[in-house]
């Protein structure tokens, strides 16, 4: 069982749903992060929290850190937002990642 | 202003070949890291340096050997290449140590394929 599972592993969804991806881990941490790769490739860190809720625009994330899981919502989905989103939890100077969330959004 | 940079984007090569990615960061940050992404797209942290100084190592051959001349450049060393080192290299630097606790700054990806 890895250390950080995400789900679902691919999601579809049409322009204007509302959207969520979970993350579950099972080792301690002091922090959740939650990054964006982009289908070009490249690396985006969205979110980095350790306890409460975030929000950026249309995206919030959310941690429980008695159940040890992380949620990443974003609202009024856009094709734009397509992209594959990776759950991490930092402990000793690290990353352990999630194997990711590909989310394709349908005009 | 690019704030992590890796060079090159793209690395075609035969086994066996010795090869370098480079990595620099102008953010002023402290510590380096090099991630490699696997065909499945699972990411996994291979090195990490802090002020010129090795912090993590994981289980990674020692054919890979990091090189980090200042805390603005982290360069990683490939030998002998070998067709299972095909895939993404990522570098990435955080303002501190605590790299688990502090927002990392990705570069834009190596693709190394080797054949």
């Amino acid at each position: 069982k890895n250390e950080v599972e995400q789900s679902p592993q691919n999601l579809t969804a049409q322009e204007g749903e509302f959207i969520t991806i979970n993350c579950s881990y099972s080792v301690g941490i002091s922090a959740l992060h939650w990054l964006q790769q982009h289908p070009g490739g490249g690396i985006v860190s969205l979110f980095m929290l350790s306890s409460g809720k975030k929000k950026h625009g249309r995206l919030i994330a959310t941690i429980n850190i008695q159940e040890k899981h992380s949620s990443l919502h974003i609202t009024a989905s856009h094709p734009r937002d397509s992209a594959v989103y990776i759950c991490a939890v930092g402990g000793q100077g690290n990353l352990i990642f999630g194997k990711g969330t590909k989310l394709s959004v349908k005009p | 202003d690019t704030a992590v940079s890796q060079t090159p984007k793209y690395l075609v090569t035969q086994m066996g070949n010795d090869k370098s990615i480079k990595c620099e960061q102008n953010l002023g940050h402290d510590t380096m890291y090099w991630y490699k992404q696997d065909s499945k797209k699972f990411l996994k942290i291979m090195f990490s340096y802090n002020n010129k100084e090795l912090i993590i190592n994981e289980t990674v051959p020692n054919r890979f050997s990091p090189k980090s001349p200042d805390k603005a450049h982290l360069n990683l060393h490939i030998n002998s290449l070998e067709l299972g080192d095909s895939a993404v290299y990522f570098c990435a630097s955080s303002q501190d140590l605590r790299g688990g606790e502090d927002t990392q700054y990705f570069g834009p990806g190596t693709r190394l394929t080797v054949l």
